[in-house]
């Protein structure tokens, strides 16, 4: 079975702290993107990766960096967390184009206090 | 930025209704996806379609692709409340990216 694994289902930090996300795929996929999601506005692509080291910015990537030393592992970093970053956090990969199916992992809500 | 707008936000419907999604862009897709996503899960691939005017079928639910590609269908005959969920379309401008839309929450009550 495809797997897209989230570190954390639930996050609490503080506001300032540096956050880190963690994403690990199990497929082989070339591509990966975090997504951050808010009722009413659907998914939010925040960053994507098509190969390792390659980065780049979606809709929303303000605030937000990513990294992606390995094939399989895609982390996304909030440099200084913000009240206004609480949100549900959600990593996929898909195999190459856009027209191919994009899994998903089961998310992070993370909540800035 | 390209935008996918779906109606309704909210739709809450008596088991074996019928309803019916819409998902609208100003923009041309060249490929569109349909995934519903459940509480405390990520999105999951429904079907996608690819050639304008293209139906396609998965057991109740039909999904249509305009003929422009710039905007998508999802009818549901006879819901079940096993259909509760999320709905969300999404769009392949191109490579790589995936552009989804707002989503539509549905409810099936028994």
């Amino acid at each position: 079975d495809v797997k897209v694994t989230q570190s954390s289902r639930y996050l609490v930090k503080r506001t300032g702290e540096k956050v880190f996300l963690e994403c690990v795929q199990d497929m082989d996929h070339e591509n990966m993107f975090w997504y951050r999601q808010d009722p009413g506005l659907g998914l939010r692509l925040i960053y994507f990766s098509y190969d390792v080291k390659m980065k780049e910015k979606g809709d929303i990537p303000e605030g937000y960096s990513v990294s992606r030393e390995k094939k399989e592992r895609f982390s996304l970093i909030l440099e200084s967390a913000s009240t206004n970053q609480t949100s549900m956090y959600l990593c996929a990969s898909s195999i190459s184009t856009g027209n191919t199916e994009a899994f998903f992992g089961q998310g992070t809500r993370l909540t800035v206090v | 930025t390209q935008l996918l707008e779906q109606s309704p936000q909210f739709l809450s419907i008596q088991e074996g209704e019928n309803l019916t999604v819409y998902c609208n862009s100003s923009s041309v897709f060249s490929s569109l996806q349909w995934y519903r996503q459940e509480p405390g899960e990520g999105p999951v691939l429904l079907v996608t379609v690819v050639t304008g005017g293209e139906v396609k079928k998965l057991k109740r639910l039909t999904f249509q692709f305009g003929d422009a590609r710039k905007d998508s269908s999802l009818h549901i005959t006879a819901a079940q409340p096993g259909d509760t969920g999320l709905y969300l379309c999404a769009g392949a401008p191109g490579t790589y990216k995936y552009i989804f839309g707002t989503g539509t929450r549905l409810k099936v009550l028994a």
